[in-house]
């Protein structure tokens, strides 16, 4: 089984400041791990993903996230935030059972962007 | 690359009819599929696995004669709301892995649900 945890249910930056969103799992066996942004009324897009490579890893748009095995968690930074980085943001773990890879949510940070 | 399509992308209806969704895989095979709901500001919710010739897996509290799934192909997987309710109205969300060295989750576009 597993589980995801996002802290903090808002996050508010100025434009330019860094990104931080922090994301906690648990998973009885090695997982997979996402972050996911949604922009109002649309679908998910994937923003990076860990998959036992490289623990740091680099995503789409200047993200990137840093998996701490030993202490369970995949936060997602970005130097410097921008107005159009205002959006949901979902942390996913998936793991693999009988029935494939299985992926649960977390609950979500919306991330706001101050001029 | 892989992509997930999703449809329809809209539907209304109203209560008490069915609504079927289908999720496509259309360029690679999926043995399984799986189904989300979205509330409004709300995270996705895991509803049930839809597994290629077999029957689907639920998520506890989901209920199986109101979400009929049905993977009768590699490609395909429906849901079916049986009897929608206003309550059903959400966003519904279907995924699928691809196979081999470089498994990856694509999503579908995410169909919207409304009630009347």
């Amino acid at each position: 089984a597993q589980s995801v945890t996002q802290l903090g249910s808002h996050v508010s930056v100025s434009e330019g400041a860094l990104v931080l969103l922090r994301c906690n799992y648990s998973s009885s066996v090695p997982p997979y791990l996402f972050w996911y942004v949604q922009y109002p009324n649309q679908g998910l897009q994937l923003l990076l993903k860990y998959t036992s490579a490289a623990t740091l890893v680099k995503g789409i748009n200047g993200f990137e996230a840093e998996f701490k095995k030993s202490e369970t968690s995949f936060h997602l930074t970005k130097p410097s935030a921008h107005m159009s980085d205002a959006a949901e943001y979902f942390c996913a773990v998936s793991a693999r059972n009988t029935g494939g890879f299985k992926t649960i949510f977390g609950a979500g940070t919306r991330l706001f962007v101050k001029a | 690359g892989a992509v997930v399509s999703q449809h329809p992308s809209r539907v209304i209806c109203k209560s008490g009819t069915s609504v079927k969704i289908e999720c496509r895989s259309l360029d690679f095979q999926a043995t399984t599929m799986f189904w989300y709901r979205q509330f409004p500001k709300q995270s996705l919710m895991l509803m049930a696995t839809s597994n290629e010739g077999s029957k689907a897996t639920y998520e506890q509290g989901v209920e199986k004669d109101k979400f009929l799934i049905n993977h009768a192909s590699l490609t395909l997987s429906t849901l079916t709301v049986t009897s929608a309710h206003p309550e059903d109205s959400s966003f519904y969300i279907c995924s699928a892995w691809t196979s081999g060295d470089q498994e990856t989750q694509y999503f579908g576009p995410g169909t919207r649900l409304l009630v009347l």
